[in-house]
């Protein structure tokens, strides 16, 4: 079992509420990731970073914004709220540089009203 | 590979028999892959993994099969087990200048029937 949390697990919220998702890791890892998923599908890599201070966007446009300022803890924040936003979001993290496998969270599932 | 689309593959296999769930990657210059299982309601985890300077890799009752020359992957899992429904996606480092960059495939749903 990887030691990565990610909560809350379930979360139904009003459109336009601001909320923030949480995932920490305890394996000491630098490099940690959001995606989002829809039920089953494939994976889209919307925010990584390599370490404290560092944030990068990936493959897929968020509105959502994410923070690294401690190396166990990635939050991702979403200012506004839509029904647009509403599906899986995934947290992972890995060992940086070389060759190695992510580490997933359990998801937080989100549905926005 | 490169996800295109939203279908999602189905495997249907009968409990014990063996499965084999294929991938086609998009990038020659992929130098590093993974199988990943996902159930229902959980994060995806790691199975197995292969390097490119290899075709062949075993598990416990899983195996990892790379052929490059056409850019496919595939999981054989022996004797599937009711355990073994989930969802599996490959997925595959790209090497770039200042990091690599992991391409999941679309994911195959893998359906164990009694």
């Amino acid at each position: 079992e990887a030691d990565i949390y990610q909560t809350p697990r379930y979360l139904v919220i009003g459109t336009g509420k601001k909320i923030t998702l949480e995932c920490s890791q305890t394996m000491g890892h630098d490099k940690m990731y959001w995606y989002q998923q829809d039920p089953g599908m494939e994976l889209h890599l919307i925010h990584y970073s390599y370490g404290v201070n560092s944030t990068e966007k990936g493959d897929l446009s968020s509105e959502s914004t994410v923070s690294r300022i401690r190396t166990e803890h990635f939050p991702l924040t979403l200012e506004s709220a839509r029904p647009s936003h509403t599906s899986q979001y995934l947290c992972a993290s890995s060992e940086f540089p070389g060759l190695y496998e992510q580490f997933f969270g359990p998801g937080t599932r989100l549905t926005v009203l | 590979g490169e996800s295109v689309g939203l279908h999602l593959p189905t495997l249907s296999v009968q409990e014990g028999d063996n499965s084999i769930i294929n991938c086609a990657y998009s990038n020659s210059a992929s130098d590093y892959f993974i199988w990943y299982k996902q159930e229902s309601g959980k994060g995806p985890q790691f199975i197995i993994d292969i390097r490119s300077n290899m075709d062949k890799r075993q598990g416990q009752r899983v195996t990892v099969l790379l052929n490059k020359t056409v850019k496919h992957l595939s999981l054989q899992i022996a004797a599937t087990q009711p355990g073994d429904s989930a969802v599996y996606f490959c997925a595959e480092n790209v090497p770039m200048n200042r990091d690599d960059k992991i391409i999941f495939g679309k994911g195959t749903r893998l359906h164990i029937l009694p």
